[in-house]
């Protein structure tokens, strides 16, 4: 069964760039039936979705992002990866990569890694 | 954007009681694409349901889903123990964006 696993720096400088990785096992990336997404949860709970990547290589943005928000892969090492520019402390969240599927009725999400936790301060 | 409004924002009840959670939307969700998730405490959300009332693999069936439009409900027949936590509502009828519910908390009574 796919497993995905979320990386990267636990903190980040304001005005800096958020970097995170999520590597994908049991599943290629690549794969008809599928889309790759990024979703972060806020400390007081709330949910946002971040945008997704398409199995062809293409992606979709969360509008309110969009001008901040670069989604890219490596499919030689299975993994997407999230970059979000001139963070503040707004950007402070448990950040998840999911797997959503690219028929049917898609748009939600399955399943969900851990989560990592990025916390923006100086 | 679709705004989803989720009641109540705590809902106290015992193993055994039957939960019935809501969710509002602020415009017709497009061919009922509502999700609900399961989230327990330093666990990412799990899949329950999708569109409107189909249950997710592996899901027990004391887990229910209905409603269209702008009205949704998840209802859990029956709790068990570990049904108490937290649950998400989300709209992926959108094309512009997805968005999901601020949360009902499920405690044990």
């Amino acid at each position: 069964q796919v497993q995905l696993q979320e990386s990267g720096p636990g903190l980040v400088q304001p005005s800096q760039t958020l970097s995170l990785t999520c590597s994908v096992s049991g599943g290629s990336i690549t794969s008809h039936g599928f889309y790759w997404s990024w979703i972060r949860q806020y400390p007081g709970k709330d949910l946002e979705w971040i945008g997704y990547m398409f199995n062809t290589g293409g992606t979709k943005y969360n509008p309110s992002l969009n001008s901040r928000l670069t989604i890219s892969r490596d499919t030689s090492k299975n993994q997407f990866s999230l970059k979000l520019n001139s963070v503040t402390a707004a950007d402070t969240a448990m950040y998840y990569c999911a797997r959503m599927p690219s028929t049917g009725s898609f748009g939600w999400f399955d399943p969900w890694g851990q989560g990592t936790l990025v916390t923006v301060s100086s | 954007e679709i705004v989803l409004t989720q009641s109540p924002g705590t809902l106290s009840l015992s193993p055994g009681e039957r939960a019935t959670l809501s969710c509002r939307a602020s415009q017709s969700v497009l061919r009922n694409y509502l999700a609900w998730y399961q989230q327990k405490p330093g666990q990412a959300p799990r899949l329950l349901i999708s569109a409107a009332s189909s249950r997710a693999t592996g899901i027990p069936d004391r887990f229910s889903g209905s409603g269209s439009g702008t009205d949704f409900t998840l209802t859990i027949s029956r709790l068990e123990p570990e049904d108490f936590a937290v649950y998400y509502c989300q709209q992926y009828g959108s094309s512009i964006s997805y968005t999901f519910g601020q949360g009902t908390k499920l405690e044990i009574k």
